[in-house]
């Protein structure tokens, strides 16, 4: 199973909004609802951010949604804050009980 | 709410096997599911196995097919991760993470070094 392919690194400064994508396969992001985003800061652990494609869990701020469309899903940052700096991987399920993990994009807050 | 907590961290020689664990508080693997997901120095995440909740269906990356053993000890709400015929290249994080994705461990480093 290839890993999913993101953009390598995104930027903006505070306030605006920026997107990352997420491609994948018609066995993967384009097959399945559980397509899924995660937040690391450094020497930190994954936080899940978005699941479901679009879905929230509690105490993720409405400045983050999912989308997706075909094989390329989506996560926009609005009103980007300092602290959403970090690196963002998607994942999505791949059948068979696997998942596949992107390749990671680093956002900074210019 | 679930928490999950791992063993310290492992130095191991190509060749050998480690064994990681994830205690789960405030939850069951049973109910939750169980991933677990790598990390190697400086790169991204790497989904290596897990076991499914209510049937415990075990899976793995087909890259380790064969090396990794996964399994839950209901009695202390342990899982456990086995990497048999370890390569330098298995040097990583190896965090556990509950089958939604939601809930992770703080991360075990494993050291393949001769």
């Amino acid at each position: 199973q290839s890993a999913l392919t993101q953009t390598p690194s995104a930027s903006g400064s505070p306030g605006q909004s920026v997107t990352i994508s997420c491609t994948g396969t018609s066995s993967d992001v384009g097959a399945s609802k559980h397509v899924s985003w995660y937040q690391q800061k450094p020497g930190k652990a994954p936080r899940l951010m978005i699941y479901e494609v679009n879905e929230r869990p509690s105490g993720v701020p409405d400045r983050f949604s999912g989308s997706k469309s075909g094989n390329t899903a989506s996560l926009t940052v609005s009103g980007l804050q300092p602290d959403d700096e970090a690196d963002y991987y998607c994942s999505s399920y791949a059948g068979s009980n696997d998942y596949v993990f992107g390749t990671g994009t680093r956002v900074t807050v210019l | 709410q679930l928490q999950l907590v791992q063993s310290g961290a492992e130095v191991k020689k190509p060749g050998s096997s480690v064994k990681v664990s994830c205690k789960a508080s405030g939850g069951s693997f049973n109910s939750y599911g169980l991933n677990w997901v790598r990390q190697a120095p400086g790169q991204g995440l790497e989904w290596t196995g897990g076991i499914t909740p209510i049937f415990g269906i075990e899976t793995h990356a087909q890259v380790f097919q064969g090396r990794v053993t996964i399994y839950v000890d209901e009695s202390t709400n342990t899982a456990y991760m086995e990497v048999r015929s370890l390569r330098h290249e298995d040097t990583a994080i190896y965090y556990c993470a509950s089958g939604a994705f939601d809930h992770w461990g703080q991360g075990t480093l494993v050291t393949v070094s001769s």
